[in-house]
């Protein structure tokens, strides 16, 4: 599987827009790109999803390169709430391994009010 | 319901004990996983079950058994843990339409401490 690197930790203020990075240069053609996130105490949630293009959804937008070698994922407006790890995940679209996710490390993101 | 339970919350044994950890989903999906969380660190899978049969298990050591007794149940039996094997288990299911993203649904885990 693919690799993905993300910054260990970021911080944002509340109500600011946070961008997280994701580096996947190995990335292959039929790869989608995933994010999830852990809320303290909590199981990993599914934030949002994306092949080639630009998505959105009412938790956040997903940016996408061109080359597809690295995405953002974007929280319009941060809030408290939000502080979590966030998980870029790499998953083969057409040999998905029976729907296996492979976690890397991760960024922690912590909002300050 | 798009919620997946686990019991106990937390659990402390001993490396003699048998225990069993327990999940249940009530999505109609028909995958389910098992996955392991050290402290500090990203979730690890174990296992996953597809209608109800182990399709992946990822090297685990025999002292986890996993059992899916139905399409809403996972168990996942415990016997002569080591103190390594402390973690927060994550249980998850998913829909399995092939082609399709399938966005898996967490529990809140089951907090194993073996003493």
């Amino acid at each position: 599987d693919a690799k993905t690197t993300q910054p260990n930790s970021m911080e944002s203020n509340e109500e600011e827009p946070v961008h997280l990075p994701c580096n996947h240069s190995t990335i292959s053609g039929t790869d989608y790109i995933h994010w999830y996130r852990q809320l303290p105490s909590q199981g990993p949630e599914y934030v949002i999803h994306g092949l080639t293009s630009n998505v959105n959804n009412r938790m956040a937008s997903l940016a996408i390169a061109e080359d597809r070698k690295s995405s953002t994922l974007i929280l319009h407006r941060a809030t408290l709430r939000d502080a979590a790890v966030y998980y870029c995940i790499l998953r083969d679209g057409v040999n998905n391994q029976g729907g296996k996710l492979i976690f890397g490390q991760g960024t922690e993101l912590s909002v300050k009010p | 319901d798009t919620e997946v339970t686990q019991t106990p919350k937390h659990l402390v044994m001993g490396m003699t004990n048998k225990k069993s950890l327990k999940c249940e989903q009530h999505m109609g999906h028909r995958a389910m996983y098992w996955y392991k969380q050290k402290a500090k660190k990203p979730p690890e899978l174990m296992f996953v079950y597809s209608y109800e049969k182990l399709s992946i298990n990822e090297s685990v050591p025999s002292r986890f058994s996993p059992e899916c007794p139905n399409s809403s149940l996972l168990n996942l039996h415990l016997h002569a843990l080591q103190p390594e094997d402390s973690a927060l288990y994550l249980c998850a299911s998913s829909q399995h339409r092939l082609g399709g993203y399938n966005e898996q649904f967490f529990g809140p885990g089951t907090r194993l401490t073996v003493l």
